[in-house]
């Protein structure tokens, strides 16, 4: 099973920064991985597609990039409302789509 | 407007049984391959199963292999997950989601708000 791992687990940062979440699968994934975000109480939300396709509705601080084992999701300039859990998956061993465990952004 | 909306969660005691549904509209349902994927409490998220458009093909995470069963009504536009020989650590919100497929890329583009199903004696 391809297993990803998300890094850090959880930041600090303050609305304005640029923050930087990265993403390792266990083996090559080509550029079969996404990025959703899940505030509290909320479903997760599709941000990114196929590592750096912007889903529709998605502000552009928000970015995508990486191919094979290594992905990074950008936020250029936080803001408020981008606090909170960032999930990558890959899809390249489908069905299951695995999850990596998540990244937790919280104001600083 | 897409809309997915879960429903028959609750409390069951371990070796019950419930059906979660999900209720779809907005968009073309018969076209999609549809899935479960669920999020224990404080926990990250875990795909459980899914089913292709014309429920010709069909999967299960190893963890609810045997136990759980997805089904599609097209002409309803639902999706159903029956779940039996429940267990505790099947203690979870359960989310059903759309798979969308762009550039050969298989994404989940639409959630519904999820059903939490609590597992306890």
């Amino acid at each position: 099973d391809i297993q990803m791992t998300q890094s850090p687990s959880s930041l600090s940062a303050s609305v304005g920064d640029r923050v930087t979440i990265t993403c390792r699968a266990s083996q090559s994934i080509n550029s079969y991985l996404n990025w959703y975000q899940q505030k509290p109480g909320k479903a997760p939300r599709l941000l990114i597609y196929a590592a750096s396709s912007l889903q529709s509705g998605v502000p552009s601080r928000f970015s995508g990039s990486g191919s094979g084992t290594d992905f990074t999701l950008t936020i250029s300039s936080l803001q408020p409302e981008d606090f909170a859990t960032y999930y990558c998956q890959q899809t390249y061993s489908t069905p299951q789509g695995t999850f990596g465990q998540g990244t937790r952004v919280e104001i600083k | 407007e897409v809309q997915l909306v879960e429903s028959g969660g609750g409390l069951v005691k371990p070796g019950g049984s419930l059906r979660l549904s999900c209720a779809a509209s907005g968009f073309t349902f018969r076209s999609y391959t549809l899935n479960w994927v669920r999020q224990a409490p404080g926990k990250g998220l875990e795909w459980v199963s899914s089913i292709s458009s014309s429920s010709s093909y069909i999967y299960y995470a190893d963890s609810v292999k045997g136990r759980f069963t997805i089904s599609r009504d097209n002409a309803k536009d639902s999706l159903y997950l029956q779940m039996d020989s429940l267990r505790a650590d099947d203690t979870a919100i359960y989310y059903c989601a759309r798979r969308e497929m762009i550039f050969g890329v298989s994404h989940l583009d639409y959630w519904g708000q999820g059903t939490l199903v609590t597992v306890s004696s």
